[in-house]
C-alpha cells in the first residue's frame, strides 16, 4: 500500500520568511495530493490540493509542487504569519478516500 | 459554512469498558469516515461507510470496533472493550463524493483509556 513520508517534523521560521514542507510517496498510482492544516484542538482542514495532471498550484501565499517522476510533493508558504503556526499534514491517494494515507505531520512555528 | 461536529470532545474510560463516539456529518454528504491519531503519530484510516454499510476498513478496525448510522444525522463509532492502546484522537470526516473530494474533518474526540 501507499506510504507517505513527511519532513521536517518541526519547523520554526521568522515572521515574513518562507516555509517549505516536503513529502514523498511510494505508490506511483497515487494521483491526488491534499494538504491539511491542523490548529490546536481542531480537526485537520484542507488548505490546498493538487492532482497529478499538474505540476504546481498556487493559492495566495500557499503553493504546492508535484514531481511525479521523483514521487515527491512540497508545500510552500510565503510571507509567513503567526497565524500560520499549526501542524501541517500531507496525504496521497489514488483518488478515492478509502486509500488516503497521511504523512506524520510538520509542526510549523512562526515567530513574530 | 457547514461543519462536522463530534461529541464528546474528551472521553475518559477504564480499560474493558465500552465507549461510543458520536459524529454529525455535513448534512448533504454521503460518505463517512473514522480516522485515528495516536499522540504524535500519523492520522490513520479506520473505516469508511456509505449507503448504510461499511465500504472499507483497515487492519486496525477489528472486531472490537463497530460503526452505525442510527438515524439520518448521527454516525457513531463504538469500541466494545477498550484497551490502553486505544487511547488516541478519533476524527470523523465526511465527503460529498467518493473520488477526489476533500475530507471535511470534525474537531475530534480525545479518548483516554486508563
Amino acid at each position: 500500500g501507499e506510504n507517505v513520508e513527511q519532513h521536517p517534523s518541526t519547523l520554526s521560521v521568522q515572521e515574513g520568511d518562507s516555509a517549505v514542507i516536503k513529502c514523498t510517496y511510494s505508490d506511483s498510482a497515487s494521483n491526488y495530493f491534499p494538504w491539511y492544516k491542523q490548529e490546536l484542538g481542531k480537526g485537520p482542514q484542507l488548505i490546498i490540493d493538487i492532482r497529478s495532471n499538474v505540476g504546481e498550484k498556487k493559492d495566495q501565499r500557499i503553493a504546492v509542487t508535484l514531481n511525479k517522476t521523483a514521487k515527491h510533493f512540497s508545500l510552500h508558504i510565503t510571507e509567513t504569519q503567526p497565524e500560520d503556526s499549526a501542524v501541517y499534514f500531507c496525504a496521497a491517494s489514488q483518488g478515492n478516500n478509502n486509500d488516503m494515507r497521511f504523512g506524520a505531520g510538520t509542526r510549523l512555528t512562526v515567530k513574530p | 459554512e457547514p461543519e462536522v461536529t463530534q461529541t464528546p470532545s474528551h472521553q475518559v474510560t477504564q480499560m474493558g469498558q465500552e465507549v461510543i463516539l458520536r459524529c454529525v456529518p455535513i448534512s448533504n454528504h454521503l460518505y463517512f469516515y473514522w480516522y485515528r491519531q495516536i499522540l504524535g503519530q500519523k492520522v490513520e484510516f479506520l473505516v469508511s461507510f456509505y449507503n448504510n454499510e461499511i465500504s472499507e476498513k483497515s487492519e486496525i478496525f477489528d472486531d472490537q470496533f463497530s460503526v452505525e448510522r442510527p438515524d439520518g444525522s448521527n454516525f457513531t463509532l463504538k469500541i466494545r472493550s477498550t484497551k490502553l492502546e486505544d487511547s488516541a484522537m478519533y476524527f470523523c470526516a465526511s465527503t460529498s463524493a467518493f473520488y477526489n473530494s476533500p475530507l471535511h474533518f470534525g474537531n475530534g474526540t480525545r479518548l483516554t483509556v486508563t
